[in-house]
């Protein structure tokens, strides 16, 4: 069955600080692996990857993706209180690649 | 553009009461999909149409559960009778054919059934 796995569930830290985020996925047939950021209302698109090791960067957000290991990360640097959101990750379903496989998401509170 | 456009935004119900949903996806968008997000499942697709037909309904929990989508730009999802377990944000999102990049949420609709 397929599968995505964000991690960590919730995590806290300080304006200024750096962020890791984590999602694991396992789906036959990959193709892309989308990351969203959902603050109060609608999840809004923040990148699809489709290729190993080739970095995806928006400012001070930048995500990578490792197609051997299974998994990507979302780093976000100089955190702000903006950043405050639930992130999630996402890959395709093998026989649709409308549908989605969503992860829990990754609750990120920036406290001032 | 107005984005996907869901009403209501809050609804709050008893128990055996019929609830129903509605969307408007994006002008030109052909495929609609129903999502249901709790803090216990995260996001979960419920149903979705392609071109205004139900193509995968097989995330819809119970018979309880109906969607329709008479028209390109209008489309319902109905619970009766409602329970309480139904309580959540619902989504709807349209895309226009390119597989996953295109998608776009409505808002949501946060209901409780008390």
């Amino acid at each position: 069955e397929d599968k995505v796995v964000q991690s960590p569930l919730s995590l806290v830290v300080h304006e200024g600080d750096t962020v890791t985020l984590n999602c694991s996925y396992e789906v036959t047939n990959f193709r892309s692996l989308l990351w969203y950021k959902q603050e109060k209302k609608a999840p809004t698109f923040l990148f699809m990857l489709t290729s190993s090791g080739i970095e995806k960067k928006s400012g001070r957000l930048s995500s990578i993706l490792d197609k051997k290991e299974l998994f990507s990360i979302l780093n976000i640097t100089a955190t702000q209180t903006g950043d405050s959101a639930i992130y999630l990750c996402a890959v395709p379903n093998a026989g649709n690649n409308r549908k989605l496989i969503w992860g829990l998401g990754t609750s990120l509170a920036v406290n001032p | 553009d107005a984005g996907v456009i869901q009403s209501p935004r809050h609804e709050v119900t008893e128990m055996g009461q019929e609830v129903t949903l509605r969307c408007k996806p994006i002008s030109g968008h052909n495929s609609l999909f129903w999502y249901r997000q709790t803090m216990m499942r995260g996001l979960e697709l419920l149903i979705y149409f392609n071109n205004n037909v139900p193509i995968d309904d097989s995330g819809m929990p119970e018979d309880r559960f109906s969607a329709k989508m008479p028209n390109a730009s209008f489309s319902t999802l109905k619970i009766q009778p409602s329970e309480p377990r139904d309580s959540a944000v619902y989504f709807c999102a349209s895309s226009l054919g390119q597989g996953a990049l295109g998608y776009t949420f409505g808002s949501g609709t946060r209901l409780t059934i008390v």
